[in-house]
């Protein structure tokens, strides 16, 4: 069964620092880009970081570009996402989720399954 | 990029709904559509031109056209209550993707 599991949320203060964790099984890591998304509360879907399989493309979001960190360990089938200088706003819940790039009738187009069951990040004095 | 959804639609037991999510990188990137129930992940319901993925039920399918995709739900059923959010790629390809705002779904 494919699965994820998100892990290190918690109630942090304003310019603090949190590391998220994403534990994968059922599939083979390696092959798949992964993202970060998250969802502050009441509102929409926010994707936050994308990494590749080898790591050599990754990619942020403006809101968190110089203080979010996204990187994975093959080895261990983990997901990381490293918050620093974290901001009121940056309350959501982090979902880690599997991207798929694929092509219908030459036509490329993103999937993002499966997800996460999510962590709350609460930034709050 | 944006990628545009109306906030909310109803729809009565066993009727049809759409959904519809407008945004220029439509033009070019096929949506996907994503079901979330409240205090749960999302889930992938249709991807592509009109894939679903095992275990969603065929009432569900989509469409698109120019830079409008939409997501259709035949028979809806009260389970099918629920947020709705379609994304893609942004306009530049940027493989970091978009998310529309959201359509609640409510079964009446």
């Amino acid at each position: 069964q494919v699965q994820l599991v998100e892990s290190g949320g918690g109630l942090v203060k304003p310019g603090g620092s949190l590391r998220l964790s994403c534990a994968a099984s059922g599939f083979t890591f390696s092959d798949y880009y992964l993202s970060w998304i998250r969802q502050a509360p009441g509102k929409g879907l926010e994707w936050v970081a994308y990494i590749s399989s080898k790591s050599s493309h990754i990619n942020y979001a403006d809101s968190v570009k110089g203080r979010f960190t996204v990187s994975r360990d093959n080895a261990k089938n983990s997901l990381y996402l490293q918050m620093n200088s974290l901001r009121v706003e940056d309350t959501a819940v982090y979902f880690c989720a599997r991207e798929v790039t694929y092509y219908n009738d030459g036509i490329e187009g993103t999937r993002v399954d499966p997800w996460g069951q999510g962590t709350l990040v609460t930034v709050s004095s | 990029s944006e990628l545009t959804q109306d906030p909310a639609v109803s729809v009565a037991l066993g009727q049809t709904v759409r959904i519809t999510c407008q945004g220029d990188s439509l033009r070019s990137y096929y949506a996907g559509w994503y079901q979330q129930k409240p205090g749960q992940a999302p889930v992938l319901v249709i991807y592509g031109k009109n894939n679903r993925p095992s275990g969603i039920p065929d009432r569900f399918s989509g469409s698109s056209s120019g830079n409008t995709a939409s997501l259709t739900i035949t028979g809806a059923q009260a389970e099918d209550e629920a947020d709705y959010y379609c994304n893609s790629r942004d306009s530049s390809g940027n493989h970091l993707g978009v998310f529309g705002t959201g359509t609640k779904v409510t079964v009446l």
